[in-house]
């Protein structure tokens, strides 16, 4: 079983809808989750971050964690085509992230 | 923000030699760096966490002394691949531990493309 499983991409959504990302972990001691964008060639940048269950929102992103269940997603509003990448989960365990697959954001213009 | 600068962004070398990859926090001290090595179309996978002043700690399958990494320093760990092969080539990745100071979780160096002929 993986440990960090990432709903299968490609996802492609019209610009102005909501990109709906999910994540499962296997590690229940997981305290820390991040989310990651990567664009092509390049190394993750950072989207959000969330430590607590429930929702956490920033700017066009909603993260929301569930521990119990061991869930993690993520939401963009009001897709734009330069969200266009691929988008990495990764809890954080004993200060080592852990990343799943990730799934790749096509928005079309 | 806290910068993690790695160089250099690209290298092909040939089977048999030796590179060296570095990475610098700019403007904090990094005591904990990791290694990544990420094949296209999938994920980041965790080589080794290196600690300052300390040996380097390798996830298992990654051979200590094909990849050598050294943390002399708080701002400089390298990642020297030995006796490089094809299947060696890939995109390798550093991260630091972002010091408590308001910032959040890791920060990434920009990666290294390693191609080997």
């Amino acid at each position: 079983q993986k440990e960090v499983e990432q709903n299968s991409g490609p996802l492609s959504v019209p610009e102005g809808a909501i990109a709906s990302l999910n994540c499962t972990y296997s590690d229940r001691v997981s305290q820390s989750f991040f989310w990651y964008r990567q664009y092509s060639g390049k190394s993750p940048e950072l989207i959000m971050s969330i430590y607590s269950n429930g929702d956490k929102e920033d700017g066009r992103f909603t993260a929301q964690l569930n521990k119990a269940s061991q869930y993690v997603s993520l939401l963009i509003r009001d897709s734009q085509p330069s969200d266009s990448a691929t988008y990495l989960c990764a809890p954080a365990n004993d200060y080592k992230l852990s990343f799943g697959a990730g799934t790749t954001v096509t928005v079309r213009a | 923000g806290a910068v993690v600068s790695q160089h250099p962004s690209w290298v092909i070398c040939k089977s048999g030699t030796s590179v060296k990859i570095e990475c610098r926090s700019l403007d904090f001290q990094a005591t904990t760096m990791f290694w990544y090595r990420q094949f296209p179309k999938q994920s980041l996978m965790l080589m080794a966490t290196s600690n300052e002043g300390s040996k380097a700690t390798y996830e298992q399958g990654v051979e200590k002394d094909k990849f050598l990494i050294n943390h002399a320093s708080l701002t400089l760990s390298t990642l020297t691949v030995t006796s490089a092969h094809p299947e060696d080539s890939s995109f390798y990745i550093c991260s630091a531990r972002l010091p408590r100071t308001g910032n959040d979780g890791y920060t990434f160096g920009s990666g290294t493309r390693l191609t080997v002929v």
